[in-house]
C-alpha cells in the first residue's frame, strides 16, 4: 500500500505570493492533518479534514486555509507569504475508525522557503 | 491547552547502550494517547509507539518501551540495544479527546556512538 505523497517536495516563493500544497493519503484514509514544522517553534498543528470538512483547526492566522476533496486528497494554501512561513510542511492521515490514538502516517514533507 | 515537554535537547550514547529520553505534559482530558515519533535525517516521521491513558500496562515495541506514570503526567522513552539507526529526532506527542491535532514537544536529539 502506497504512503502518503506530498507535492511539491520542494517549493522557493517569495513574500507576497501565495502557495497551495497537495496531499494524498493513505489509499481508505478519511482524515488528513496538517502541521508546520520550524525551528523556533517546533511542531504545530494547522488543521484537519475528514470527509471534506475541516474538524479541527490550530492557532494559525487566517492567511492558512486548506481543503479537502471527495477523494481524500487535501491541499493546503498560504496567500500572502512571509518570511516565518518558511518551514516543513507535513501532511499526516489516518483511518477514520477510532479517531483517537490512530496512528497517523506522515509524509515526506513539503520543504517551503520564502525569500 | 495542552502541552508537552522534552526537557533534553540532545542526547549521545554508545552503540548497544540502553537510553531513556523524558517526556512530560498537560492536559485536563481524561481520554488521551501518547506516542513518540522518530524523525531520522529524511524528516519521515515514524511512529515508535503508543500509550493509551487508560491502560495501565506501559507499551513495549521490540527494543522500545515506555514508563508511563499517569499521576505525574509522565512518559518516558527507553530504548535497549541502541543502534546507529536509532540516530534521530525524538517527539512525544500527545493526542486528547478534545484533539486540535496531535501536539509535539520540542524534541530530543539522540546520537548513538559507534
Amino acid at each position: 500500500k502506497a504512503g502518503v505523497t506530498q507535492t511539491p517536495r520542494y517549493l522557493i516563493k517569495t513574500r507576497g505570493q501565495q502557495v497551495t500544497l497537495s496531499c494524498s493519503p493513505i489509499s481508505g484514509h478519511r482524515s488528513v492533518s496538517w502541521y508546520q514544522q520550524t525551528p523556533g517553534q517546533g511542531l504545530q498543528f494547522l488543521f484537519e479534514y475528514f470527509s471534506e470538512t475541516q474538524r479541527n483547526k490550530g492557532n494559525f492566522p487566517g492567511r492558512f486555509s486548506g481543503r479537502q476533496f471527495s477523494n481524500s486528497r487535501s491541499e493546503m494554501n498560504v496567500s500572502t507569504l512571509e518570511l516565518g512561513d518558511s518551514a516543513l510542511y507535513l501532511c499526516a492521515s489516518s483511518h477514520p475508525r477510532d479517531r483517537l490514538g490512530n496512528e497517523q502516517f506522515f509524509g515526506p514533507g513539503t520543504r517551503l522557503t520564502v525569500l | 491547552a495542552q502541552t508537552v515537554t522534552q526537557s533534553q535537547p540532545e542526547m549521545s550514547v554508545q552503540e548497544a547502550e540502553t537510553v531513556t529520553l523524558s517526556c512530560t505534559y498537560d492536559t485536563s482530558e481524561n481520554n488521551y494517547y501518547l506516542f513518540w515519533y522518530k524523525q531520522p535525517p529524511s524528516r519521515q516521521m515514524i511512529l515508535v509507539i503508543r500509550q493509551e491513558a487508560y491502560k495501565q500496562q506501559n507499551a513495549t515495541e521490540n527494543r522500545f518501551s515506555v514508563n508511563f506514570q499517569k499521576a505525574a503526567k509522565s512518559f518516558s522513552l527507553k530504548i535497549s540495544d541502541s543502534q546507529l539507526g536509532d540516530t534521530a529526532m525524538y517527539f512525544c506527542a500527545l493526542l486528547g479527546g478534545g484533539a486540535d491535532g496531535l501536539t509535539f514537544g520540542k524534541g530530543t536529539h539522540l546520537i548513538i556512538q559507534p
